[in-house]
């Protein structure tokens, strides 16, 4: 009964190489984020979609590709890995709205190492 | 202007003590200004929020206490204890964005 679930949890490759993070959400929510915390434990938005549709996109190099193919799932796809993007990615889901019902759940995290 | 500066970056309390964290923001287009509490190895979870338009919130042990007028909240927590030992993020969100700008967490250690 997973909230907001993300495979793999965790993700150790080479740099170059090209993966993916899913995320999938049973909260009945209609938008679904995507963070990332460094290793200073700073949250950062990067994406947002809302109904499939993408509302925040954060200066985020375009090797990150988030995908959304239905409001209960939301994908991030990285293309020629680097050092750099090593890091937690959070995948978070949430009602469309203000306050409280509006309140943001996170995953467990995806911990990817670039070697 | 969308920053969210938080203190301290860590922190040690002997049990039962009362840890406070505060935070400061400048943007006025925040409207909602949630804390997170953090475990290791795990997800943010939500602890408790606040509106702008509330000066206090107590749920538990947990207290958000809000000046609008200068722009800071802060987290108290009543009553500590070592299973409250995590990262806590205070966090505001931008209005009409659904957008979470997070502080830069704090490390709370509570000593048995």
């Amino acid at each position: 009964d997973t909230a907001v679930s993300q495979t793999p949890k965790y993700l150790v490759t080479q740099m170059g190489n090209d993966k993916s993070i899913k995320c999938e959400q049973n909260l009945g929510h209609d938008t679904m984020y995507w963070y990332k915390q460094d290793s200073k434990k700073f949250l950062k938005i990067m994406f947002s979609y809302n109904n499939k549709e993408l509302i925040i996109n954060e200066t985020v190099p375009n090797r990150f590709s988030p995908k959304s193919p239905d409001k209960a799932h939301l994908n991030l796809h990285i293309n020629s890995l680097e050092l750099g993007d090593s890091a937690v990615y959070f995948c978070a889901s949430s009602l469309w709205g203000s306050g409280d019902t509006s309140t943001q759940y996170f995953g467990p995290g995806t911990r990817l190492t670039v070697l | 202007q969308q920053q969210v500066k938080q203190s301290p970056q860590s922190l040690i309390v002997q049990k039962g003590g009362i840890p406070i964290i505060n935070c400061a923001y400048e943007n006025t287009a925040f409207d909602y200004f949630p804390w997170y509490q953090q475990f290791p190895g795990k997800g943010p979870a939500l602890l408790i929020a606040i509106r702008p338009d509330v000066s206090e919130k107590k749920e538990g042990r947990f207290t958000i206490s809000f000046n609008k007028s200068a722009k800071q909240f802060s987290l108290h927590i009543m009553d500590s204890q070592p299973g409250d030992s995590a990262t806590y993020f205070c966090a505001a969100r931008l209005e009409g964005a659904q957008k979470l700008v997070f502080g830069q967490g704090t490390r709370l250690t509570i000593n048995p």
